[in-house]
């Protein structure tokens, strides 16, 4: 069975300080890996996934196999990041998503 | 494209009526994702169709709830009767690749 787990139901930073959201997967096989975000009163939409290797808002985040993790970075937190954080697994070839319960990430000014 | 429509936005209804929540997919995804989010559970997906067909309803939670996607553009999800532990916050997806578009959701309070 596939699961995400995001140990940290919320997470207070001051504005400029580094973030790291955890994340968490058991799968058994190649998954894919992504963050989504959900900003006070918006829908829920995609902020990356680990096949684009990408940076997003100064975002990032690194698939690491052998620790099963899939943590989302920031250098340095700005006011506009307080939002729900999601992370989210598919099985190769697969459009289902199975998402950790959340995060929700407060950034104090 | 207004991306992934839901109606109605809010909803507020007494224990034991029935409830219908409506989603219309983005034109050409040809799957189609319900979910609910509470407070305690996170997001859960409920049933997910492709091409209209149901592949996976393990997530409806019991008998009370339905889904249908009678064609392409156009899918229901139905509580029938609905009960106060249902109030949560219902979002419809579609998606054609792996990423998936999520609709601003309907949220249901049951009193």
């Amino acid at each position: 069975a596939q699961r995400v787990t995001q140990p940290e139901k919320l997470l207070s930073v001051f504005k400029g300080a580094p973030v790291e959201l955890k994340c968490n997967y058991s799968y058994s096989g190649s998954p894919e890996l992504f963050w989504y975000v959900q900003y006070s009163r918006q829908r829920l939409q995609l902020l990356l996934r680990h096949i684009s290797r990408e940076s997003i808002k100064g975002f990032t985040a690194d698939l690491n196999k052998g620790e099963t993790s899939f943590h989302l970075k920031k250098p340095f937190a700005q006011e506009e990041d307080s939002a729900m954080y999601y992370c989210a697994l598919s099985g190769a070839g697969s459009y289902q998503l199975t998402f950790g319960k959340g995060t929700k990430l407060s950034v104090i000014p | 494209d207004a991306g992934v429509i839901q109606s109605p936005r809010h909803e507020v209804t007494e224990m034991g009526q029935e409830v219908t929540l409506r989603c219309k997919p983005i034109s050409g995804h040809n799957s189609l994702f319900w979910y609910r989010q509470t407070m305690m559970r996170g997001l859960e997906l409920l049933i997910y169709f492709n091409n209209n067909v149901p592949i996976d309803d393990s997530g409806m939670p019991e008998d009370r709830f339905s889904a249908k996607m009678p064609n392409a553009s156009f899918s229901t999800l139905k509580i029938q009767p609905s009960e106060p532990r249902d109030s949560a916050v219902y979002f419809c997806a579609s998606s054609s690749v792996n990423e998936q578009f999520f609709g601003p959701g309907t949220r249901l309070t049951v009193l």
